[in-house]
């Protein structure tokens, strides 16, 4: 969904760096996500956040921190990234009005490598 | 916890003719069911959802679905397939987090082959 950006696309790093991907949209939701997708494991839930001052890990959230900046911007940090850290990361957003049926809007990716 | 199953990695078939991709779930309540399509160095995209009545879902790109209630399934179809819908297809289903809300628990993904 081209409504939803994140940067970088691509990302090189070493491992103990600190690293941030960032994320925005300008889908107007309230509620945005993190996720992670490995192969053969589907996307596994990082943290979301269902307005600014709201933050919940997910099932997978040591390693990783975020910060919900503005309605429109969520990014997810790395404070000393690891090799298992290596994966395809997404960014979505959805609508709180649609209810339990909800669905998720995602952004291109971007794809982390740690030596 | 609510689960999704995608008993296939792989699902090959040869353009025109139809195909099936297939999601079994395990829920404890009602069930609301997705499914996604990954294409190449894109982000997921919505393809169709059930909340509630007709069990036959229409989505987009002419791909259908199903929900069986009896076999706990919800098989994503398209009766003529295209080179084009070669991706990679997840199923979903609603969850209760611990706070109350929701979240969406993905399937491992299903990678389609449609060969020309």
């Amino acid at each position: 969904d081209a409504d939803v950006t994140q940067t970088p696309r691509n990302r090189i790093t070493k491992t103990g760096k600190r690293i941030m991907l960032e994320c925005s949209q300008t889908k107007g939701h309230d509620r945005m996500y993190w996720y992670r997708q490995d192969p053969g494991l589907g996307l596994r839930l990082i943290y979301y956040s269902f307005d600014v001052k709201d933050i919940n890990k997910g099932e997978i959230s040591d390693g990783y921190s975020v910060s919900r900046q503005a309605q429109a911007k969520f990014s997810l940090s790395l404070e000393s990234a690891i090799p298992n850290q290596t994966a395809l990361y997404f960014c979505a957003t959805s609508d709180r009005s649609e209810g339990i049926g909800e669905t998720q809007y995602f952004g291109p990716g971007t794809r982390l490598l740690v030596l | 916890a609510q689960s999704v199953a995608q008993p296939e990695d792989q699902v090959n078939v040869a353009e025109g003719n139809p195909l099936t991709v297939k999601c079994t779930y395990s829920v404890s309540g009602n069930p609301y069911l997705f499914w996604y399509v990954q294409y190449p160095n894109r982000g997921l995209q919505f393809l169709l959802k059930y909340i509630t009545g007709d069990n036959l879902v229409k989505g987009s790109y002419g791909f259908e679905a199903e929900f069986n209630k009896s076999q706990t399934s919800f098989h994503l179809k398209k009766p003529s397939a295209l080179v084009s819908d070669s991706a990679l297809y997840f199923c979903a289903v609603r969850d209760r987090y611990f706070t109350g809300g929701f979240k969406t628990i993905f399937g491992a993904g299903t990678r389609l082959f449609v060969k020309a």
